[in-house]
């Protein structure tokens, strides 16, 4: 079965860095765009950022371009996101999520159970 | 792209039929889709391209509508289904949700 699992999160102090890992099976990673999406606490979902099933093409929410990295490594099953200068406001829950791609609308069909990220002093 | 959705909450009993609407500020053609999300649990997909069913969801819900305005629909509210509801258009990044509907029980 498609499982998405992150790691990575925790605790950062203002302007310090962290990666994020997603681990994927179950179908063939190197076909699908993927995701990461945001919850801060007892908010909304925010879409952070997108990268093509390839590598080839990535895309960022302005709230964290030229902070955020999106990376994967397709030998491996694995997405990445790289937060440096991380903010308070970065402060969330971060999610990985598999894209159907366009014929389904771009909709996200699998998601992680979400790595929580707390930017504090 | 903003996504607006209405209302914001919503109180319903059990076996009512209720709808959420979600406007998109500029076209979105049919690049819409909706989510559900439980406390503390990772949302689950509902509805893709505004109108077809994803595998596994209950035929209770339905989605209609296209370019600007569309529709989710609950025909007959189940306790599961009391949870909050996201649009999100997949149109053109920066991809974007709506501010959500939490759907309590009355």
């Amino acid at each position: 079965q498609v499982q998405l699992v992150e790691s990575g999160g925790g605790v950062v102090q203002p302007g310090g860095s962290l990666r994020l890992s997603c681990a994927v099976s179950g179908f063939t990673f190197s076909n699908f765009g993927m995701h990461w999406v945001r919850q801060a606490p007892g908010k909304g979902l925010e879409w952070v950022t997108l990268i093509q099933y390839d590598g080839g093409n990535k895309y960022y929410a302005d709230s964290v371009k030229g902070r955020f990295t999106i990376s994967r490594d397709n030998s491996k099953n694995m997405l990445y996101l790289q937060m440096n200068s991380l903010r308070a406001e970065d402060t969330a829950v971060y999610y990985c999520a598999k894209d159907q791609g366009y014929v389904y609308g771009h909709s996200f069909d699998y998601w992680g159970q979400g790595a929580l990220v707390t930017v504090s002093s | 792209i903003q996504m607006t959705q209405s209302p914001s909450s919503l109180s319903a009993s059990v076996g009512d039929r209720v709808t959420i609407t979600c406007r998109a500020s500029q076209s979105i053609s049919t690049y819409l889709n909706w989510y559900q999300q439980k406390p503390g649990k990772a949302p689950e997909l509902l509805i893709y391209a505004a109108s077809s069913l994803q595998s596994g969801v209950p035929s209770t819900f339905s989605g209609s509508g296209s370019g600007t305005d569309f529709t989710l629909t609950i025909s007959s509210l189940q306790p599961e289904d009391f949870a909050t509801y996201y649009c999100q258009q997949g149109y053109s990044t920066p991809y974007s949700f709506g501010q959500g509907t939490k759907l309590e029980i009355k």
